[in-house]
């Protein structure tokens, strides 16, 4: 079984740009995470998809960061302008439901720098 | 809302001796406790998980977590530790809305 894929695994943006994240899932999983990890920290949560629809997004700076995951299988995350506190791994997880008890699997992440 | 602790930023044990790596939480409801591994330049991998049942938990690669519910605690444990398990290990907790959230991490370092 495909693990989850993301792209790109490296990305340095000066402050102000714009950048895009690509996720594609474990194949069959409903529910798509994104998250943030800063260095010395566990992963955030940014939003939670499930399917094509938003089930939390609670902790997205929606001014700057937006996300999309149609057709129900491959998302996009996207910063728009960075700040260089938005220097992170990007962490993409999937899982086969957001009910229960169901282990999520994480792809390997995007490291940000934003200079 | 949950919250994990992990009150440990680095474990140091000698390869061939037990380890543990402590996590405690707080959550509304019976708990979803989990703990993931994460390597170098790579995205965690789960371990194991507690859904219900007998209070030990196994994992992969030989790790084992112990859930008690009167501590609010979820320790991870290992009979004799490889250099291998040298990592950062994440602990994390779900409640009934689905709503998960990590502990910051502790750094395992298996010295030969």
């Amino acid at each position: 079984e495909a693990g989850v894929a993301q792209s790109p695994r490296y990305k340095i943006i000066e402050k102000r740009q714009s950048v895009a994240f690509w996720c594609n899932p474990i194949s069959g999983h409903a529910t798509l995470y994104w998250y943030q990890q800063i260095l010395g920290q566990g992963p955030k949560l940014l939003i939670q998809f499930q399917n094509n629809g938003v089930v939390d997004d609670s902790q997205l700076p929606k001014d700057r960061f937006s996300a999309e995951r149609l057709k129900g299988v491959d998302s996009t995350l996207k910063i728009q302008p960075a700040k260089l506190e938005d220097s992170a791994v990007y962490l993409c997880a999937s899982s086969r439901s957001g009910q229960g008890a169901y282990e999520q699997y994480f792809g390997p992440g995007t490291r940000l720098t934003v200079t | 809302a949950q919250s994990v602790a992990q009150p440990e930023d680095q474990v140091n044990v000698a390869e061939g001796n037990p380890l543990t790596v402590k996590c405690t939480y707080s959550v509304s409801g019976n708990p979803y406790l989990f703990w993931y591994v994460q390597y170098p330049n790579r995205g965690l991998q789960f371990l194991l998980k507690y859904i219900t049942g007998d209070n030990l938990v196994k994992g992969s690669y030989g790790f084992e977590a112990e859930f008690n519910k009167s501590q609010t605690s979820f320790h991870l444990k290992k009979p004799s530790a490889l250099v291998s398990d040298s990592a950062l290990y994440f602990c994390a907790v779900k409640n009934n809305n689905n709503d998960m959230r990590f502990g910051a991490g502790t750094r395992l370092t298996v010295k030969p």
